[in-house]
């Protein structure tokens, strides 16, 4: 089983409706963070969390609101999708230390019509 | 403030060819450096990294990264591409208190 995992794999929806995007990590991480993907733009940071109670907004925050449920568990809403925020979906975890490296799950492709 | 270029947006090297993808950074401290691969329909994955000491520094797959501190680059070699070798590959900074930086990624094509 995957140490990170992200939940739907894939989702079409329409504009105006709520998403929940889900990643659960059985890394034992402290550090759990959403960026985005598109074409020519590399990786952008959303929201990042350091603990169950620390949640911080990243470069690209507008439109986007975060959860962290648990130690393991970090979900990424758009209360009311639009189309420009088609993309995949990255969530990841590091480790406390500051020279750890980011653990990735494979991704959320998610199509706004 | 921090930033990760990579100058090259889509390389196509021959099966069995040297390869070089280019990253520079922009960073106030001593960076921690990294180069993640993206196969299609996955996640990324670490090749290497460099936190300090030796320069050159050894990762999976053969890859193999530079630290030059004077001209803030990071580039990644490997002495003989394969053609499982094509994918996308994103060079990172890592500043103080586990935040990261990610380049716009450079897409490798392998040719037989």
């Amino acid at each position: 089983d995957a140490d990170v995992t992200q939940t739907p794999r894939n989702r079409i929806t329409k504009t105006g409706k709520r998403i929940m995007l889900e990643c659960s990590q059985t890394k034992g991480h402290d550090r759990m963070y959403w960026y985005r993907q598109d074409p020519g733009l590399g990786l952008r940071l959303i929201y990042y969390s350091f603990d169950v109670k620390d949640i911080n907004k990243g470069e690209i925050s507008d439109g986007y609101s975060v959860s962290r449920q648990a130690q393991a568990k970090f979900s990424l809403s758009l209360e009311s999708a639009i189309p420009n925020q088609t993309a995949l979906y990255f969530c990841a975890t590091a480790g406390r230390a500051n020279t750890g490296e980011l653990f990735f799950g494979e991704g959320s492709r998610l199509t706004v019509l | 403030a921090q930033s990760v270029t990579q100058p090259d947006i889509h390389i196509t090297v021959s099966e069995g060819a040297s390869l070089e993808l280019r990253c520079n950074y922009s960073y106030g401290a001593t960076p921690y450096l990294f180069w993640y691969v993206q196969s299609p329909g996955q996640g990324l994955q670490l090749l290497l990294k460099y936190f300090s000491g030796d320069t050159l520094v050894q990762g999976i797959k053969g890859f193999e990264a530079e630290f030059k501190r004077s001209q803030s680059s990071f580039n990644l070699r490997k002495p003989s591409v394969h053609w499982s070798d094509a994918a996308e590959y994103f060079c990172a900074v890592g500043a103080t208190g586990n935040q990261f930086y990610f380049g716009t990624g450079t897409s490798l094509t392998v040719i037989p």
